[in-house]
């Protein structure tokens, strides 16, 4: 099941800008994760955070979680036109008598435009 | 790092044909593995995860079946495909320094007429 639910499902900007997709889950949580997607290829891990982390940064990527609202957000500053891609969250969740999985949101399309 | 090999890249299939998609890794061993799908765009759906050889979680019902006949060798198969198989196939283990991040192939995109 869709743990994660990315806001705007959809974000177009101009190069330069900043890009923000939030995410927002509903159980308690390890870490919470940010991929990327080229269109047709596999995804790309971008930047972890652990659920006692409140933000975290790499590169042009900000990270910010709130576990008491249960959300996420990723910052991209200074857009590229390269940024264009699909980005999703993915909660690694507190499971008991399962294997390690991520739950992944349905994921927010980026494009930014030259 | 791990590096997983996935094929073919595309795949077009007749109604009721089988199916079989593969996936090697390469840089780990004993790894937990994983198949997702993705609907056009979509977020991922989990659908099976193989945590050792002849090991296999299926996490939706459906018209698919997956294989670990080998430790790093994770298959995905159907005997009768439906249209609703459809969809962006992506195999994945954890790897990184901590062992937290997911690692994908390229995937395979399927399409069922």
């Amino acid at each position: 099941s869709q743990q994660g639910e990315e806001d705007p499902q959809a974000l177009s900007i101009q190069e330069g800008e900043n890009a923000t997709m939030n995410c927002s889950y509903k159980t308690s949580i390890n870490n919470l994760q940010w991929y990327r997607q080229n269109s047709g290829r596999g995804l790309v891990h971008l930047i972890l955070i652990r659920s006692n982390e409140r933000e975290k940064h790499s590169g042009r990527l900000r990270v910010t979680l709130d576990t008491s609202k249960k959300s996420s957000s990723l910052l991209i500053t200074a857009s590229r036109a390269a940024d264009t891609a699909s980005y999703f969250c993915a909660t690694d969740s507190i499971s008991v008598g399962s294997a390690r999985q991520l739950t992944f949101g349905s994921g927010t399309q980026l494009t930014v435009l030259p | 790092s791990q590096t997983i090999h996935q094929w073919p890249a595309t795949l077009v299939q007749p109604v009721g044909s089988p199916l079989s998609l593969e996936c090697t890794v390469e840089g780990t061993s004993n790894p937990n593995l994983y198949w997702y799908r993705q609907a056009a765009g979509r977020g991922l759906q989990l659908l099976f995860y193989s945590v050792g050889i002849g090991q296999i979680s299926s996490e939706v019902p459906q018209n698919l079946s997956a294989s670990r006949p080998q430790d790093r060798q994770f298959i995905l198969s159907s005997k009768k495909l439906l249209l609703s198989d459809s969809g962006f196939y992506l195999c994945a283990c954890w790897g990184g320094r901590t062992n937290e991040k997911l690692f994908f192939g390229s995937g395979t995109q399927l399409s069922v007429l």
